[in-house]
């Protein structure tokens, strides 16, 4: 069975670093396309970073450069580390695994960052 | 940034009611183009890939048109546990927008 566990969220000030991790399992992270999805509290998704085979990476201009996307496939787990955090980067944030034509077809269930002075 | 624009953003409708919402991209982007329901406090769920293709378990009363710029995701007879807020979501281009969200909520 696909499953995808998101861990590391927490509170923190601005400017502060936090590191998000998602746990795979019943799939393997290293040949598939995996991307992190955010919605702020009462608001739409929006997407925010996506890593495909080759490492080849992919931000949002409102993360780049400040977000970080890797995978450890030892672990076979996706990771966003975040960086120079902003109060409007406050948002649950999901993992998701690319399906067919870039649609994301397994999610997890969502890690709350809360950004805060 | 391709830009993805749903109407209505809320929607009243009835158990049994036929319900279209209607995505509106910037750009074309062919049949790049993704549905999903999400409810609260949960995460989304991919209904239609690729415009028009069911995904696997989805139930056959949701089906997905269009091509180039509009789309539509159509309920042919609302059940219940149909009421969500539903997104649509480009794969054209990274980055893959999403668009604003249309509630649907019970009459």
């Amino acid at each position: 069975e696909v499953q995808l566990v998101e861990s590391g969220g927490g509170l923190l000030q601005p400017g502060g670093s936090l590191r998000l991790s998602c746990a795979a399992s019943g799939f393997s992270v290293s040949n598939n396309y995996m991307t992190w999805v955010r919605q702020a509290p009462g608001k739409g998704l929006q997407w925010v970073s996506a890593i495909y085979t080759g490492d080849r990476t992919f931000y949002a201009d409102s993360v780049k450069g400040r977000f970080t996307i890797s995978r450890d496939n030892s672990k076979n787990t996706l990771y966003l580390q975040m960086n120079s955090l902003r109060t409007e980067d406050t948002a649950v944030y999901y993992c998701a695994r690319e399906f067919h034509s870039g649609s994301l077809d397994y999610w997890g269930q969502g890690t709350l960052v809360t950004v805060s002075s | 940034d391709i830009q993805m624009t749903q109407s209505p953003s809320s929607l009243s409708a009835s158990v049994g009611d036929r319900v279209t919402i209607t995505c509106r991209a910037g750009q074309s982007i062919s049949t790049y183009l993704n549905w999903y329901q999400q409810k609260a406090g949960k995460a989304p769920k991919l209904l239609i890939y690729a415009a028009s293709s069911l995904q696997s378990g989805v139930p056959s009363r949701f089906s997905g048109s269009g091509s180039g710029t509009d789309f539509t995701l159509t309920v042919s007879s609302l059940q219940p546990e149909d009421f969500a807020t539903y997104y649509c979501q480009q794969s054209y281009s990274s980055p893959y927008t999403f668009g604003q969200g249309t509630k649907l909520e019970s009459k």
